[in-house]
């Protein structure tokens, strides 16, 4: 199975700032990485699939590089509404796996 | 408008057994592959299981491989997972999802999700 290693677990920035997180795949998944937001008590909304393609309706400030096993999701210019926890996904193959999530707190 | 409603979790004793159910509208059920996604109690998003449209073909990850099962009723527009030898581990609220993804477009859905507990 595909392991998926986030980094970093947890941040804290301040609104304006420009954040990274990095996705690291155990082995080569071509572009075949999704970027999931998720809010408190909300259900996770995904924000890009195929390591850079973003989804219908988010804001483009969200970007997402990377293939075979390195990929990073950029926020550009930090929004208060952004301040949430983050997962990749890899959907190479099965069984899908999740990253352990970086949570982006408030500074 | 898609609405997917999960039901069937609850408290169960380690070992024992739960069926899941999520119910589909707005979207033609039958063409697209699902997936169940969980959540333990403020943990990370693990993917569970996925099955086709058709229902002939299913996915599990290796932590639920031989005690949960995906199922897929068309004709209902429903999702099932049944779950049998429940551990505290499987203690989550578990989400389905349509996750799709194909060269000209990709959106994702979620249900609200429905607790499950293992506890004795």
């Amino acid at each position: 199975d595909i392991q998926m290693t986030q980094s970093p677990s947890a941040m804290s920035a301040s609104v304006g700032d420009r954040v990274t997180i990095t996705c690291r795949a155990s082995q080569g998944i071509s572009n075949y990485l999704a970027w999931f937001q998720q809010k408190p008590g909300k259900v996770p909304k995904r924000l890009i699939y195929g390591a850079s393609s973003l989804q219908s309706g988010v804001p483009s400030r969200f970007s997402g590089s990377g293939s075979g096993t390195e990929f990073t999701l950029t926020i550009s210019s930090l929004q208060p509404e952004d301040f949430a926890t983050y997962y990749c996904l890899q959907h190479n193959s099965y069984p899908r796996t999740f990253g352990q999530g970086t949570k982006v707190e408030i500074k | 408008e898609v609405q997917l409603v999960e039901s069937g979790g609850g408290l169960v004793q380690p070992g024992g057994s739960l069926r899941l159910s999520c119910a589909a509208s707005g979207f033609t059920f039958s063409r697209f592959a699902m997936s169940w996604v969980r959540q333990a109690p403020g943990k990370g998003l693990e993917w569970v299981s996925a099955i086709s449209g058709s229902g002939g073909t299913t996915y599990y990850a290796d932590s639920v491989k031989g005690r949960f099962t995906i199922s897929r009723d068309n004709s209902k527009n429903t999702l099932y997972l049944q779950m049998h030898s429940l551990r505290a581990e499987d203690t989550a609220v578990y989400y389905c999802a349509n996750l799709y993804i194909s060269s000209s477009q990709a959106f994702d859905y979620w249900g609200q999700g429905t607790l499950v507990t293992v506890s004795s």
